[in-house]
């Protein structure tokens, strides 16, 4: 089966501009999240939807940060206006159904971001 | 809140020496339980996970991980480690499925020969 896609691969955007990330999850997963992962730390969770609902967008930065995932397939995560404490890779996840005997969450290979 | 504590920032270690990756969760009910690898420039890969039955559980590349439900952890452990396997170890849990991972702050193996 395809993997999470995501893109760009990397970007690098002067602080106050803005950024867009795209993911596309695995087919028939119904639940994607977006995680930010600075460097050195573990992955944060951002954002959860469930099909084009959203779960938790507790620690999302909503002054500068939104996403939307609008016909409950691939998603979009936006920053607007860019913080240099934004640089970080910006990774995207889709987990399978409760029921599944196999469950489990696949990541994409991120997008790397920098801001100068 | 649950979190999740991995107990070495930075494992060094001899190629062919056996290792542990400490890992241990704060949960009062049961969880799902991972350990995923990530490599330079690259995303999370698998390595192995808990979901439920028996406590010793192998993975990828000559992983494996005992989840210990008293102790809560959930340590990772191979028994000769080569070159290839210095990475960046995350251990992650998750309450149920359908909930998001949380996850620890990393362990770094440095495998040297």
């Amino acid at each position: 089966e395809a993997g999470v896609a995501q893109s760009p691969r990397y970007k690098i955007i002067e602080k106050r501009q803005s950024v867009a990330f795209w993911c596309n999850p695995i087919s028939g997963h119904a639940t994607l999240y977006w995680y930010q992962q600075i460097l050195g730390q573990g992955p944060k969770l951002l954002i959860q939807f469930q099909n084009n609902g959203v779960v938790d967008d507790s620690q999302l930065p909503k002054d500068r940060f939104s996403a939307e995932r609008l016909k409950g397939v691939d998603s979009t995560l936006k920053i607007q206006p860019a913080k240099l404490e934004d640089s970080a890779v910006y990774l995207c996840a889709s987990s399978s159904e409760r029921g599944d005997t196999n469950y489990g969450y696949t990541f994409g290979s991120g997008t790397r971001l920098t801001v100068v | 809140a649950q979190s999740v504590t991995q107990l070495d920032s930075q494992v060094p270690v001899f190629e062919e020496a056996p290792v542990e990756l400490r890992c241990n969760y704060s949960s009062s009910v049961s969880v799902y339980l991972f350990w995923y690898v990530q490599y330079p420039n690259q995303g999370l890969q698998l390595l192995l996970k808990y979901l439920s039955g028996s406590t010793l559980v192998k993975g990828i590349n000559g992983f494996e991980a005992e989840f210990n439900k008293s102790q809560t952890s959930f340590h990772l452990r191979k028994p000769s480690v080569h070159i290839s396997d210095t990475a960046e170890y995350f251990c992650a849990a998750a309450l149920q499925a359908g909930t998001a991972l949380i996850f620890g702050k990393g362990t770094t193996l440095s495998v040297s020969s």
